[in-house]
């Protein structure tokens, strides 16, 4: 089974704060991607990248940064945490590699607060 | 803009009945289309998929439709569980970029016992 695994379940950080949301896949895949969930908003994409150091922005990119070092890991950095940033992040991966029509493994999510 | 919408944000079903989740696309180049289903505090589950090329796909109890000249598709869940109850986004892609998914904005499905 693929898993992704984002480093924590709940954060609470304070404004201003720089914030590190980690995420691990272990299935080898070339996509990785993160996403935030808000009520009445769904799933926005916030940064996706489709190979090693490669990165690309999503639809809500302000704010945020990314950095794949590894195949296998996808960081979102936070800069300058704000409130309006609290939220549900999701990271997800999906295969790459010229295959298309495939789906998207999502991690647990992390619940973010900041105050 | 939103190019995937799910107009209902909420559905009641009697356990038993059948459910029937809606969406909606505007992007003529998706051809690709998912169903995930969420519950809180948790992420999103992939449930089912359909290709453009095809109008049904069924897995068990799960069926998704689609109608490409309306843009529209949707999840047929018969007979509906109480575990069903979760929130469901229809999600599309193209083949542009990393395949990226556009979310709709879920439909909260509750079936009463």
């Amino acid at each position: 089974d693929v898993k992704v695994t984002q480093s924590s379940r709940y954060l609470v950080k304070r404004t201003g704060e720089k914030v590190f949301l980690e995420c691990v896949q272990d299935m080898d895949h070339e996509n990785m991607f993160w996403y935030r969930q808000d009520p009445g908003l769904g799933l926005r994409l916030i940064y996706f990248s489709y190979d090693v150091k490669m990165k690309e922005k999503g639809d809500i990119p302000e704010g945020y940064s990314v950095s794949r070092e590894k195949k296998e890991r996808f960081s979102l950095i936070l800069e300058s945490a704000s409130t309006n940033q609290t939220s549900m992040y999701l990271c997800a991966s999906s295969p790459g590699g010229g295959l298309v029509n495939t789906e998207a493994f999502f991690g647990q999510g992390t619940r973010l607060t900041v105050v | 803009d939103q190019q995937v919408k799910q107009n209902s944000p909420s559905l009641s079903v009697q356990e038993g009945r059948i459910s029937i989740l809606n969406c909606d696309y505007t992007n003529s180049m998706f051809d690709y289309f998912l169903w995930y289903k969420k519950y809180p505090a948790e992420g999103p589950t992939f449930l089912i998929s359909i290709s453009s090329i095809k109008d049904k796909n069924e897995d068990g109890r799960f069926t998704v439709f689609l109608n490409k000249s309306a843009k529209h598709l949707s999840l047929h869940i018969v007979p509906s569980q109480p575990g069903d109850s979760a929130v469901y986004f229809c999600a599309a892609s193209g083949r542009t970029g990393a395949n990226n998914l556009f979310f709709g904005t879920g439909t909260r499905l509750t079936v009463i016992p």
